[in-house]
This record gives C-alpha cells, sequence and structure tokens, in this order.
C-alpha cells in the first residue's frame, strides 16, 4: 500500500516556467493538501481540497493553481515559477470526520533559479 | 492571520534528559496537533488534544491541551538519539482543516 506518493521529489527549473507538483493516494481519503515548508516559517497551507472538484485557498495561495478531477489526485502548478517559490512542498490527505489528523507524502524539493 | 509562536527554535541536549516545548497562539484553537517530522520525510502526528486542559500521553511524549486554549506544550522525558528531528506544534478550529502550524522546534540528541 504506497498512501501518498509524491512526484517529483526533485526538481530545479527556471523563472517563468510552468511547473507541476504531483500527489497521489492509495487511501480514498476526502481531503487533500498542499503545504509549502520553508525554514523559519514552517508549513503554510497553500490550497486544500474537500472533494473531487471542490478546493479552496490556504494562507499563501498566490501563483499557484490546483485541481481535484479525481480523488486520488491533487496536482499543484506554478504557472509561472519565481525564486520565491523555491521550497519543499508537502501533500496531505486526511479523513473527513473525528481526528484531524493529516498524513504527509514524502515532499518534494523544487528550486527555481 | 493566525499565528503560532513556537519556542524555543532549537535545543541541543544529552541524551537521557527531558524536553519541554511550547506554542502560543493570540488566538483560541479548538484542536492541537504535535507532528515531528524526520529528516527528508513528512511530518508525523505524535499526539492530538481536543479538549482545554486535555493531558495526553503516547510513550514518553505528553503534550497537554492550555486552559485558555491558545497554547500547548509538549514534554519528552529521558530522550534517546532517534528523538532527533523538528517537532511542529498545529491549531485548527473545528469545523475546518486550515490548520496552522507553528515554525517548529529542533531537537538534537547527543549520545
Amino acid at each position: 500500500d504506497a498512501g501518498i506518493t509524491q512526484s517529483p521529489r526533485y526538481k530545479i527549473t527556471e523563472t517563468g516556467r510552468q511547473v507541476t507538483l504531483m500527489c497521489h493516494q492509495t487511501w480514498s481519503h476526502s481531503y487533500m493538501f498542499w503545504y509549502r515548508q520553508d525554514l523559519g516559517h514552517g508549513l503554510r497551507l497553500i490550497y486544500y481540497s474537500a472533494a473531487a472538484d471542490i478546493t479552496d485557498k490556504g494562507e499563501v495561495p498566490d501563483g499557484y493553481v490546483v485541481s481535484r478531477s479525481k480523488t486520488e489526485n491533487f496536482p499543484l502548478t506554478l504557472e509561472s515559477a519565481t525564486r520565491s517559490q523555491t521550497s519543499v512542498y508537502f501533500c496531505a490527505t486526511s479523513l473527513p470526520s473525528g481526528t484531524y489528523e493529516q498524513y504527509f507524502g514524502p515532499g518534494t524539493r523544487l528550486t527555481v533559479t | 492571520g493566525q499565528q503560532l509562536n513556537q519556542s524555543p527554535q532549537s535545543m541541543f541536549i544529552q541524551e537521557g534528559e527531558d524536553v519541554s516545548m511550547n506554542c502560543t497562539s493570540s488566538s483560541i484553537f479548538n484542536t492541537w496537533l504535535w507532528y515531528k517530522q524526520d529528516p527528508g520525510e513528512g511530518p508525523v502526528l505524535l499526539i492530538a488534544l481536543y479538549k482545554a486542559g486535555e493531558l495526553t500521553s503516547n510513550g514518553r511524549l505528553t503534550a497537554q491541551f492550555g486552559t485558555t486554549r491558545k497554547d500547548s506544550f509538549l514534554n519528552i522525558s529521558a530522550s534517546i538519539p532517534s528523538d532527533v528531528g523538528i517537532y511542529f506544534c498545529a491549531g485548527l478550529n473545528t469545523g475546518g482543516f486550515k490548520t496552522i502550524f507553528g515554525a517548529g522546534t529542533r531537537l538534537f540528541v547527543k549520545a
């Protein structure tokens, strides 16, 4: 059981390019999340999704686009990458009720040059 | 927006020592969570707290939900080398899934 997978694990891109980070889960959890992790800031929520075709902004959504056509996939797109988007990106899932525990993927380290 | 102040930022301790860290907020939360992140991996939930004043243990870890609902504390007893990592507090309010994370406490344990 793979749980949550993220791809690619590492990515280097140039300023202005479009980049898509993939997140796939095998648990059929309703909720999915994208966070970025930067030194000194902890984890900041970019976007989240309550179900297929339902998405909402988090704390730092500017410059990012998400979609969720299928329950198991939640891609994050940087439409025109900037150096300030260099970060480690984590995808997470959660069940819709009770514990609010989030299960995190292994992360994608993105460098924008 | 809501912010969590987590302290200390880092700790260097000797194996066997006890550790305390805390998290404070200017806003009230209904749920407090504590996560640990090992190098190169995503965070993993350690303890969840759902009620003001609640004290919950998970092995050598004990966390408390502050009575004001604006703070939480995590203690680790008799630390061991595998306790090394970053510990994050997180707060959220029931009915929503927008979780606010602290900046983390980096723990270093010397054998």
